[in-house]
């Protein structure tokens, strides 16, 4: 049980695009969803708090308007990176929180490299 | 500010050893610490929780150890297996529905 997926796995774009990130959490309902982006040989930095039905909560220096979060449902979130930039490449970790459970469980990350 | 310090980047050891990685926290009163694996390119996998209450838990060849007058954990790794090489991360956290804290992990490499 406790599992999450994240889709796509591996994304490429062009500069200037945009780019949709989902997390499932696929047998258990998440009230609350957190997005980290992790760089080379660096930590998982969190970027949002997202709780279904309201408004993500940022953490400072995250744009919002460039990293727009949508929790519709109790077992989805999604990321979207708009108008992409070659800095925005990273590691994106989504990870769901159950409200059973003490701990949080983390989908298989997605890379996502701009051009 | 809150600080999360993992003592090694790297740690090298012999199959069969065991192998203890420590996580130190300042600026912080966690509820919970707790330790995840990471392998290249996939996301955290959780291994340990242990809360501020407790001294030490065990789950197979894993031991984590939680002072929170030295702010202090440590996680062992006993009889280790090559299969055990991979980052281990330690994260903080409030709660269970709060954003982890992460450090920036030791990357354990046992040789055979």
């Amino acid at each position: 049980g406790a599992v999450v997926s994240q889709h796509p796995s591996r994304v490429i774009c062009k500069s200037g695009t945009s780019v949709k990130i989902e997390c499932r959490s696929l047998d258990f309902q998440a009230t609350t969803m957190f997005w980290y982006r992790q760089f080379p040989k660096q930590s998982l930095m969190l970027m949002a708090t997202s709780n279904e039905g309201s408004k993500a909560t940022y953490e400072q220096g995250v744009e919002k308007d460039k990293f727009l979060i949508n929790h519709a449902s109790l077992t989805l979130s999604t990321l979207t990176v708009t108008s992409a930039h070659p800095e925005d490449s990273s590691f994106y970790i989504c990870s769901a929180y159950s409200g059973g459970a003490d701990t949080q469980y983390f989908g298989p990350g997605t890379r996502l490299t701009v051009l | 500010s809150q600080k999360i310090e993992q003592n090694s980047e790297a740690l090298n050891i012999q199959e069969g050893k065991t192998a203890t990685l420590t996580c130190n926290y300042t600026n912080y009163s966690p509820a919970y610490l707790q330790w995840y694996r990471q392998d290249p390119g996939r996301g955290p996998v959780f291994l340990l929780l242990i809360r501020e209450n407790e001294k030490e838990k065990r789950k197979e060849r894993l031991k984590v150890t939680f002072d929170t007058t030295l702010k202090q954990s440590l996680f062992h790794i006993t009889a280790s297996q090559p299969a055990d090489s991979a980052t281990y991360l330690c994260a903080l956290v409030n709660s269970g529905n709060t954003p982890l804290v992460f450090g920036k992990g030791t990357r354990l490499s046992v040789i055979a």
